[in-house]
């Protein structure tokens, strides 16, 4: 099992431009989520999602849209990038009885 | 406001050492997170514990829910320990998001 995948690792995004962050799972979590990091502070929850078809906003979706069309696959797409989008991001899944998360390797998005 | 708080900020010891860290948080919860991450940033949950005590290897996490307070434990630290480890809670109210302390960063020297 390769767990959680995420691509790219590393982005460098001007101002104003768009991208998309891949996620995919191989263990047929329901759960999935996004998270920030920013230096210096916790995860912060961006959104998550209890099934297919189903998302949910969490602490910082501002700038962010996220869709669910699969179980394996959880994209989160930045549509107009900004100095304050730069930040490491997180994927993870888990099953719903809320069992430890798998978390993916994390993207490094620099947004100049 | 709910929060999570994890003390030291920083921890830095000898190899060998029992090393201890601390998570406190506000109000009830229905399941608290330790997890680790690498020097390279990688995350790996470590326990999922809602109460008594857990134990891998060398690694010990304890929780009091009438304290709202768990500890991390490491027995024998070793330099290939040294990483970030974070908290993390659920509130209680089904709510599936965690929210997470900013963790604390140990460093063991050999």
């Amino acid at each position: 099992n390769a767990g959680v995948t995420q691509t790219p690792k590393f982005r460098i995004l001007k101002i104003g431009q768009s991208m998309t962050l891949q996620c995919t799972q191989d263990m047929n979590h329901n759960y999935m989520y996004w998270y920030r990091q920013d230096p210096g502070m916790g995860l912060k929850l961006i959104y998550y999602s209890v099934g297919a078809g189903i998302t949910d906003k969490g602490e910082v979706p501002n700038g962010y849209n996220v869709s669910r069309s699969t179980t394996e696959d959880f994209p989160l797409r930045l549509e107009l990038a900004a100095p304050s989008q730069t930040s490491v991001y997180f994927c993870a899944s888990s099953y719903p009885d809320r069992a430890l998360s798998h978390f993916g390797n994390g993207t490094r998005l620099t947004v100049t | 406001k709910n929060e999570v708080e994890q003390s030291p900020q920083n921890l830095t010891a000898q190899e060998g050492e029992f090393i201890t860290i601390n998570c406190s948080y506000s109000v009830g919860i229905s399941a608290l997170h330790w997890l680790q991450q690498h020097p390279g940033g990688g995350i790996v949950s470590l326990f999922m514990l809602s109460s008594g005590k857990k134990k891998h290897g060398r690694l010990i996490a304890t929780i009091n829910i009438q304290e709202k307070h768990s500890s991390l434990h490491i027995t024998a630290s070793h330099p290939r320990d040294s990483a970030v480890y974070i908290c993390a809670v659920r509130w209680q109210g089904g709510s599936e998001k965690l929210v997470f302390g900013k963790g604390t960063k140990l460093t063991v020297n050999p």
